[in-house]
């Protein structure tokens, strides 16, 4: 069993839609947690950072951290079609980071 | 803030040659960097961490005479694929841990370099 599971996808969905994307994860070690995007051919981009559980919002971007279920997600509102690209969790314990596969997002106009 | 530089960021070379990439840290001081690579489709893989000053751990699997890094300062770390083959075809990512940041996993990743080898 990998340390991180992720749905690999790829999901599909029209502009406009909320898009939920989710991690579950087996080493509750695990305190920091991450999203990071990456569009082809370049490197990930961190979009979003989380200590311990909770929620946090940036503009369209919510994370959610549920430590007890060992679960994390990603919502976006109102999605773009510049949001297409894959999206990368990533957790760690204070070292390494562990990543999920990465799903794949296309947003469609 | 915090942007990571790559150079270059795409080369192609003969088999048996060796290539070597920088990872810079423009804004911030990185004590600690990470190596990476990525296939098609697939997640990042850890390869090496390279502490300034000291040697790289490498990860297992990793062949540390193959894959050289070099950490020499607080903003520059490389990497160097000796006697490279066509299986070392691949994208190369790195990322840093600011030095302020140590303690918190954040990272922050670098373009990447595309390896070709032919």
């Amino acid at each position: 069993q990998k340390e991180v599971e992720q749905d690999p996808g790829p999901l599909s969905v029209p502009e406009g839609a909320i898009v939920s994307l989710n991690c579950t994860y087996s080493n509750s070690a695990f305190q920091y947690f991450m999203w990071y995007r990456q569009y082809s051919r370049k490197g990930p981009e961190l979009l979003m950072y989380t200590y311990s559980s909770g929620n946090k919002e940036d503009g369209r971007f919510t994370a959610q951290v549920d430590k007890s279920s060992k679960y994390i997600s990603l919502f976006i509102r109102d999605s773009q079609p510049s949001d297409s690209a894959t999206y990368l969790c990533a957790m760690s314990a204070g070292g390494k980071l562990i990543f999920g596969q990465g799903t794949e997002l296309s947003v469609k106009p | 803030g915090a942007v990571v530089s790559q150079h270059p960021s795409r080369v192609i070379c003969k088999s048996g040659t060796s290539v070597k990439i920088e990872c810079r840290s423009l804004d911030f001081q990185a004590t600690t960097m990470f190596w990476y690579r990525q296939f098609p489709k697939q997640s990042l893989m850890l390869m090496a961490t390279s502490n300034e000053g000291s040697k790289a751990t490498y990860e297992q699997g990793v062949e540390k005479d193959k894959f050289l890094i070099n950490h020499a300062s607080l903003t520059l770390s490389t990497l160097t694929v000796t006697s490279a083959h066509p299986e070392d075809s691949s994208f190369y990512i790195c990322s840093a841990r600011d030095r302020g940041l140590a303690g918190s996993g954040e990272q922050f990743f670098g373009p990447g370099t595309r390896l070709t080898v032919l």
